[in-house]
């Protein structure tokens, strides 16, 4: 059974940086079929997509974060992290991690689509 | 980026209803849409991918379908473990991005 289970450090001071581990179990980081995403609620409110990285490297960043973040795997630790630089109360919220796997529509589109999720970790920026 | 708009934000239904979601895209995005529905405290759960796709053992009373702009999600007969809050997601472009959820309340 595939398992994602987010840590971090809970609080965080504004400006500092904020780094969340996701550890993966049932499945292997290195399968070439999937990339590893990081994905944010704030507050009450909606999903934002932080971005995803395959494990040979090649990642890709919302553009409204990509200065302050970075996404990697280490498959010694069958983990991925997520690194947020310069953080402000904006930031808060509560964290995911998922896996992206990918299909094929009926027209024949590309999609991809997060089939598995961690629990989530809650950050809170505050001094 | 592509936005995604989804209506209406909230409905109240009750149980045996039938209540159809909507999702509409800014621009053609093929089938590249999936949804998702999450609990309060929950992460979300993914219910179908390519619009009409229903992902694991989701309850056959869900349905999906649309393609280009305009998306569905129907549940038949709902029950009380339906009410919660729907995303759509489009896939077609990064970044990729979620609508704002349709969150379907008891009456």
């Amino acid at each position: 059974q595939v398992r994602l289970q987010e840590s971090g450090p809970g609080p965080v001071k504004p400006s500092e940086t904020l780094s969340l581990t996701c550890t993966v179990s049932g499945v292997s980081v290195t399968s070439d079929t999937h990339f590893w995403t990081w994905i944010r609620q704030a507050p009450g409110k909606g999903l934002e997509w932080i971005g995803y990285t395959h494990y040979r490297g090649s990642a890709n960043y919302n553009p409204s974060l990509e200065s302050r973040v970075t996404i990697s795997v280490d498959s010694s630790k069958k983990e991925f992290s997520l690194r947020l630089t310069s953080v402000t109360a904006a930031d808060t919220g509560v964290y995911f991690c998922a896996r992206a796997a990918f299909s094929r529509g009926y027209d024949g589109s590309h999609n991809e689509h997060f089939d598995e999720w961690g629990h989530g970790t809650v950050v809170t920026v505050s001094s | 980026d592509i936005q995604m708009t989804q209506s209406p934000s909230s409905l109240s239904a009750s149980s045996g209803d039938r209540v159809t979601l909507t999702c509409r895209a800014s621009q053609n995005i093929g089938t590249s849409l999936n949804w998702y529905q999450q609990k309060p405290g929950r992460a979300p759960k993914l219910l179908f991918f390519a619009a009409a796709n229903p992902q694991g053992d989701v309850p056959s009373r869900f349905s999906g379908d649309g393609i280009g702009a305009e998306f569905t999600l129907t549940i038949t007969n709902l029950q009380p473990e339906d009410f919660a809050t729907y995303y759509c997601q489009q896939s077609f472009n990064t970044p990729r991005t979620f609508g704002g959820g349709t969150k379907v309340e008891m009456k």
